[in-house]
């Protein structure tokens, strides 16, 4: 239990155009998922927090208005990264929040290597 | 603000041994709960184990084990009979719990395990 996918895995796109990474939680509902950014040999970086329904709380220096994220269902939260530049090439981590267990835990998702030209 | 230090970088380990890596945070609250997360070559986070404060006994997970010192807030992980499966970077995290409330990570520690 407690899967977590995205999609895709690895992407590469032209500079100046947009890239959108699907998390979703596949055996558990989830009102609550985070998106990260992890630089080589680094810890996680927490980008912002997305709630089903209500719009997304970005961390202090992350710009909103480059990375749009959407969580349209208890299951499926979006990462956009608009007119995107080679220093948004990092890998970009998901999590989701098990609500309904009772261990208060977050789950992975496997992560998306992005790559801008 | 909370925080989580892991002041071991990197360790290793010979295949079959034990090792223990070290994990300390700051928090004023009483109520929270603890974890290791591995991240093997792949990079998907995998979580190892999890403590909650309020329990007094150690939590166990086959082969890993935690040394949970509350007043002392520490956290530390043991892994026994170590594999080399066991080959990641290993990640303290700290939660106070709550539905947006976000997880705190430490840096890091990688493990190498030599056969």
């Amino acid at each position: 239990g407690a899967v977590v996918s995205q999609h895709p895995s690895w992407v590469i796109c032209k500079s100046g155009t947009s890239v959108k990474i699907e998390c979703r939680s596949l055996d558990f509902q989830a009102t609550t998922m985070f998106w990260y950014r992890q630089f080589p040999k680094q810890s996680l970086m927490l980008m912002a927090t997305s709630n089903e329904g209500s719009k997304a709380t970005y961390e202090q220096g992350v710009e909103k208005d480059k990375f749009l994220i959407n969580h349209a269902s208890l299951t499926l939260s979006t990462l956009t990264v608009t007119s995107a530049h080679p220093e948004d090439s990092s890998f970009y981590i998901c999590s989701a929040r098990d609500l309904a267990g009772t261990t208060d835990t977050q789950y992975f998702g496997p992560g998306t290597r992005l790559t801008v030209l | 603000a909370q925080t989580v230090t892991q002041s071991q970088p990197e360790m290793s380990v010979q295949e079959a041994e034990t090792v223990t890596l070290s994990c300390t945070y700051d928090t004023s609250e009483s109520d929270y709960y603890l974890f290791w997360y591995k991240q093997p070559p792949s990079r998907q986070m995998i979580l190892v184990i999890r403590q909650e404060a309020y329990k007094q006994q150690n939590a166990t997970e086959n082969r890993f084990s935690v040394n949970f010192q509350k007043a002392a807030k520490s956290f530390s992980l043991k892994i026994s009979d170590s594999q080399l499966g066991d080959a990641a970077m290993y990640f303290c995290a700290y939660f106070r719990g709550g539905g947006s409330e976000k997880l705190v990570f430490g840096k890091g520690t990688k493990l190498t395990v030599n056969p």
